[in-house]
């Protein structure tokens, strides 16, 4: 079965200090990446997503993420963490189509939590 | 990105009686629409696809008669949990696929509780 692993429930780390939430997946064929962020009371947000190119991709709010098809991840990253950052993150892969209708498979999700 | 809503933001219903849950893009037709489910703690897991002017296509394990989904129009697809029990009791969401070639992006309604006693 096709699936997302965020290893971590949660993770804290001080504010101003690097962050990185996990994620790995185990699908057949290429898939593509995105995360996307939960705050609250609001609808996901979306992050940044890995298509084709640089496995290096660069999000919003500061955020990114590195594919790596070796070790079949996309964590994500930030250099530098705001209190702000805390959240809900999710991390999800879909495949190509040509209908247009396109399925998101999710991670269970990863609660960040930044220290003032 | 655009803006999709959901209502209600949360509902209290008794068991055996049906709720109604809207969702609406706002500000772009849409042909697609997507249904999650999301547990505490856990994943959100898609519960079916609702198709303007065709039947919905449900996930496998989810009973479509338990949960009626209608594509009214191309901004809006309401799901209808029937005959609600306990176990119903959850956080649904809807999305909308962005459209436009090579974006893959889903624009996410706010999602409404449902807690059935």
């Amino acid at each position: 079965a096709q699936s997302v692993a965020q290893p971590e429930d949660q993770v804290n780390v001080a504010e101003g200090n690097p962050l990185t939430v996990k994620c790995t997946y185990s699908v057949s064929g290429n898939p593509y990446l995105f995360w996307y962020v939960q705050y609250p009371n609001r609808g996901l947000q979306f992050l940044l997503k890995y298509i084709t190119g640089d496995n290096l991709v660069k999000g919003s709010y500061g955020f990114e993420a590195e594919f790596n098809k070796s070790q079949t991840s996309f964590h994500l990253k930030k250099p530098s963490a705001l209190v702000s950052d805390s959240a809900l993150y999710f991390c999800a892969v879909t495949f190509p189509s040509t209908s247009g209708t396109y399925k998101y498979i999710f991670g269970t999700g990863t609660r960040l939590k930044v220290l003032a | 990105g655009a803006v999709v809503s959901q209502h209600p933001s949360w509902v209290i219903c008794k068991s055996g009686t049906s709720v109604k849950i809207e969702c609406r893009s706002l500000d772009f037709q849409a042909t697609t629409m997507f249904w999650y489910r999301q547990f505490p703690k856990q994943s959100l897991m898609l519960m079916a696809t609702s198709n303007e002017g065709s039947k919905a296509t449900y996930e496998q394990g989810v009973e479509k008669d338990k949960f009626l989904i209608n594509h009214a129009s191309l901004t809006l697809s309401t799901l209808t949990v029937t005959s609600a029990h306990p176990e119903d009791s959850s956080f649904y969401i809807c999305s909308v696929p962005a459209g436009g070639t090579a974006s893959y992006e889903q624009y996410f309604g706010p999602g409404t509780r449902l807690t059935v006693t």
